[in-house]
């Protein structure tokens, strides 16, 4: 297994459209975290799945936001009329039941004009 | 939760240790310290976790004092291609409440 893969690695998209993004996990790991990253800042978590099941969703940044993982394995996040604000890295992140240990993916960096 | 207070920044020279110490005052019985490091626009990457005492792997030596309120990662030799952020993460693990990244540290290796 090659790790955690991520696609689109870059988005440019216009104020007002939507995007999705898809994160493949390790195969084995059961856990799905999606974070948000800009600029000179750590990661921000957004929420999480165990399996199927999204487990956390409350720190979605708003309502626009919105993610799935219909089968337990890979993942789509979703920004619904994207604003200029929404620009940034958005990172995926995979493990085995306990968030203590993560494993990354390479990000998607997200252009909103 | 267990807050975390680090270095924004730091210097080094290659060949250097590096030590870089982390204040976790509040931590909790149940509580992990885990490190990541980040290059720019790459996601981070587990260094090294540890509960007390030390820790060793290939890549880094993790310090954890008996009263378990501080740690210190260092990593020995640098390179240039040690430059990047370093998080210090603190929490028992069971969710994502729990363990949250800060601003982190910008390590500088110079030659």
């Amino acid at each position: 297994d090659t790790g955690v893969s991520q696609d689109p690695r870059h988005k440019i998209t216009k104020r007002g459209q939507n995007v999705t993004f898809r994160c493949d996990p390790i195969s084995e790991h059961n856990r799905l975290y999606w974070y948000r990253q800009t600029l000179g800042q750590g990661p921000e978590f957004l929420t999480y799945f165990q399996n199927e099941a999204q487990l956390e969703k409350s720190r979605l940044l708003s309502d626009r936001f919105s993610a799935e993982r219909p089968k337990g394995s890979f993942s789509t996040l979703e920004i619904q009329r994207t604003e200029q604000g929404d620009s940034a890295m958005y990172l995926c992140a995979s493990s085995i039941n306990t968030v203590r240990t993560q494993y990354f993916g390479p990000g998607t960096r997200l252009l909103v004009l | 939760l267990a807050k975390t207070t680090q270095p924004v920044s730091m210097d080094s020279y290659e060949g250097q240790e590096v030590n870089i110490t982390c204040s976790h005052n509040n931590i909790a019985t149940n509580d992990y310290i885990t490190w990541y490091q980040q290059f720019p626009s790459q996601g981070p990457r587990f260094i090294i976790q540890g509960y007390k005492t030390k820790v060793t792997n290939e890549v880094a030596s993790l310090f954890i004092p008996a009263d378990r309120k501080s740690s210190t990662l260092s990593l020995p030799r640098v390179s240039l291609s040690d430059t990047a952020v370093y998080y210090c993460l603190v929490g028992a693990g069971y969710n994502n409440n729990d363990m949250r990244f800060g601003a982190g540290t910008r390590l500088t290796v110079k030659p």
